[in-house]
């Protein structure tokens, strides 16, 4: 199975700030990564796929990048809605695995 | 916008077998991939397995050959059959409806339901 290593597993932020998380494969997975976030009580919500494909009505604060085996999302300025939990998940290879998830909180 | 709707008990005794059923509202029942995603308290997601427009299953190795997944195209249903339930089973079960090729990505969840195993 490919293992999916997200970092960190928590953050804190602001309303406005810029934040990254990372994401990292186990072996390459060129760039068959989609980025989840999932809010308390809710069904994850998809915001990127093959790396850096925004879905459609998602903002454009919201991008992905990398390739291979290390991967980042970014939100370019948190918004009160922006918290939550995000996962990866690669389509590289069966099993489909996610990420760990990296849940962002207010500071 | 299609919707997804699990149904099933929400509690299962320790060695019985899950089976849970979703319900698709359109047709996309026969043109795209169909996943069932579980997440225990607390934790993270897991993929459990997925069928294909054409049939074909894909498991988890971690279920240890305890799963099955099936269509129904006439009733619109995909169901999932998890065998010897333990505890560690407990988890919200999500229907998931993937993309219609071999890139899965997951748009469509349904609201998922909690399934406790406790004798």
């Amino acid at each position: 199975d490919i293992q999916m290593t997200q970092s960190p597993s928590s953050l804190s932020a602001s309303v406005g700030d810029r934040v990254s998380i990372t994401c990292r494969a186990s072996q390459s997975i060129f760039n068959y990564l989609n980025w989840y976030q999932q809010k308390a009580g809710k069904a994850p919500k998809l915001l990127i796929y093959l790396a850096s494909n925004l879905q459609n009505g998602v903002p454009s604060r919201f991008s992905g990048s990398g390739s291979g085996t290390d991967f980042t999302l970014t939100i370019s300025s948190l918004q009160p809605e922006d918290f939550a939990t995000y996962y990866c998940q690669q389509t590289s290879s069966m099993p489909l695995t996610f990420g760990g998830g990296t849940k962002v909180e207010i500071k | 916008q299609v919707q997804l709707q699990e149904s099933g008990p929400g509690l299962v005794k320790p060695s019985e077998t899950l089976s849970l059923t979703c319900s698709v509202s359109d047709d996309s029942i026969r043109t795209h991939y169909w996943s069932w995603i579980r997440q225990s308290p607390g934790k993270g997601l897991e993929w459990l397995g997925q069928i294909s427009n054409s049939g074909s299953t894909e498991y988890n190795p971690s279920l240890k050959s305890r799963v099955t997944i099936s269509v129904e195209t006439a009733k619109k249903q995909i169901s999932l059959k998890l065998r010897s339930m333990t505890t560690a089973d407990t988890a919200i079960y999500y229907c998931v409806r993937g993309s219609s090729s071999w890139y899965q990505y997951f748009i469509h969840w349904g609201q998922g339901t909690l399934v406790t195993v406790s004798s």
